[in-house]
């Protein structure tokens, strides 16, 4: 079945960096973008980006530019998440999420669900 | 940015009601909008992608429609399992944004 797994949780200094990834299965890896969505204690979800896992192509959320970066290895189906200067702020279960856009052989794309999610990483910053 | 208003921010239900939750979009989204349930501590649930389709799996109880800029969630016969957190996700396009929440709580 089509499934997301995420890397156990951190905790980390305020300042330093934490990287978290998400292994893909039961799918073509290279046919769905990956996203990323955080959501701290008694928030609502926040969208920080995505990756295209066939070309690489990222984007990001204004909020997380310059201290968050998306990347892939398509060698082993996984997508990681690395977030710099960190701050208490950052605490929160990051979340990898398959879609909304597949692309076909061709590369012509069309949306889908969002979903499955994986299972959620918490990443406590303590200062 | 595409803005997503989502109300109520909390309702207050009886087992058996029939209650409604919007999300109303600050620009036409066509039908890319999903819903999802979470419950606290939980990963958030999948219930309708494409405004109307239901998630594999997920009791027909849960209906979506709309289109454009307004969409709305029903739940049927409201069941102690449904009383959680609701939310609407825009991915017309990218930044895809979330709904503020509704927190269905039993009356």
């Amino acid at each position: 079945q089509v499934q997301l797994v995420q890397s156990g949780a951190e905790v980390k200094k305020a300042g330093a960096s934490v990287k978290v990834s998400c292994k893909a299965s039961g799918y073509t890896f290279s046919r769905y973008d990956i996203n990323w969505v955080r959501q701290a204690a008694g928030q609502g979800p926040e969208w920080m980006g995505w990756i295209n896992p066939n070309s690489g192509n990222t984007d990001y959320a204004w909020k997380f530019q310059g201290r968050v970066t998306i990347s892939r290895d398509s060698s082993i189906n996984t997508v990681y998440m690395e977030m710099t200067s960190l701050r208490s702020e950052d605490t929160a279960v990051y979340y990898c999420v398959r879609g909304p856009y597949y692309y076909d052989s061709s590369d012509s794309w069309r949306r889908t669900e969002f979903d499955p999610w994986g299972q959620g990483t918490l990443v406590t910053v303590s200062s | 940015d595409i803005q997503m208003t989502q109300s109520p921010s909390s309702l207050s239900a009886s087992v058996g009601d029939r209650v409604t939750i919007t999300c109303r979009a600050s620009q036409g989204i066509g039908n890319s909008l999903a819903w999802f349930q979470q419950k606290p501590g939980k990963t958030p649930k999948s219930l309708i992608y494409a405004a109307s389709s239901l998630q594999s799996g997920v009791p027909s109880k849960f209906s979506g429609s709309g289109s454009g800029t307004d969409f709305t969630l029903t739940i049927d016969s409201l069941q102690p399992e449904d009383f959680a957190t609701y939310f609407c996700l825009q991915y017309f396009n990218y930044p895809l944004t979330f709904g503020g929440g509704t927190k269905v709580e039993i009356k």
